[in-house]
């Protein structure tokens, strides 16, 4: 069964430092998210991205942070300058592109900030 | 209201007992509803589906939706202890297609 894949799985990093973290979604999903969940909470959204554009994005998703597809393959979120508040799990998400089907999850990246 | 909500629990129930999981929606989220499970420091994992009024069986587990009322409920039949997990109800909003999850239930499975 076809899944979204993410790497690495583990990313250490040092505060101020730009981390980029990767997904391969669905091969034929055309919907992608990326969420975020800090240890012991709930998953928040950060961002969704259709057609090359940013669709919808929450407040969490503030300047230091930027997606792109770079190819016709990959998703990437890229935190600019890293802060300890930053440290979660961060999961990418895809769908297909008709309306009402579910998202499917990647293992996530847990990055964590030193 | 939240747009989708969920108790938090955490919902305890004996193995072999049937866990019951519900979830309320706003006016703002449309007909099609998931249940996720995410198992601590895991992602979360599609388990169903549903999208009309109803009831939908997949194995041990049953979504029930019901329009009127604006729930959604999770039936875990024969509860196992591998089922503790967290379970996150997620709906989508009409028109604009956006995904909304509840904060999640975490239920325990006791042997």
């Amino acid at each position: 069964e076809p899944e979204v894949t993410q790497t690495p799985s583990h990313q250490v990093t040092q505060m101020g430092q730009e981390v980029i973290l990767r997904c391969v979604p669905i091969s034929n999903h055309l919907y992608f998210y990326w969420y975020r969940q800090i240890l012991g909470q709930k998953v928040e959204f950060l961002v969704s991205f259709y057609n090359n554009e940013i669709s919808e994005k929450s407040e969490i998703f503030d300047d230091q942070f930027s997606v792109e597809r770079p190819d016709g393959s990959n998703f990437t979120l890229k935190i600019r300058s890293t802060k300890l508040e930053d440290s979660a799990m961060y999961f990418c998400a895809s769908r297909s592109g008709t309306p009402y089907q579910p998202q499917h999850f990647g293992d996530g990246t847990r990055l964590s900030i030193l | 209201q939240k747009e989708v909500e969920q108790n938090s629990g955490p919902l305890s129930v004996p193995e072999g007992a049937i866990a019951s999981l519900n979830c309320t929606y706003s006016d703002r989220v449309s007909q099609s509803f998931f249940w996720y499970r995410q198992y601590s420091g895991k992602s979360p994992e599609l388990i169903m589906s549903i999208y009309s009024n109803g009831d939908k069986e997949d194995g041990r587990f049953t979504a029930q939706l019901n329009k009127a009322s604006q729930y959604v409920s999770l039936l875990i039949r024969d509860s196992q202890p591998s089922d503790s997990a967290t379970y996150l109800c997620a709906g989508i909003t009409s028109g604009t297609y956006k995904y909304i999850f509840g904060t999640g239930t975490r239920l325990k499975v006791l042997a």
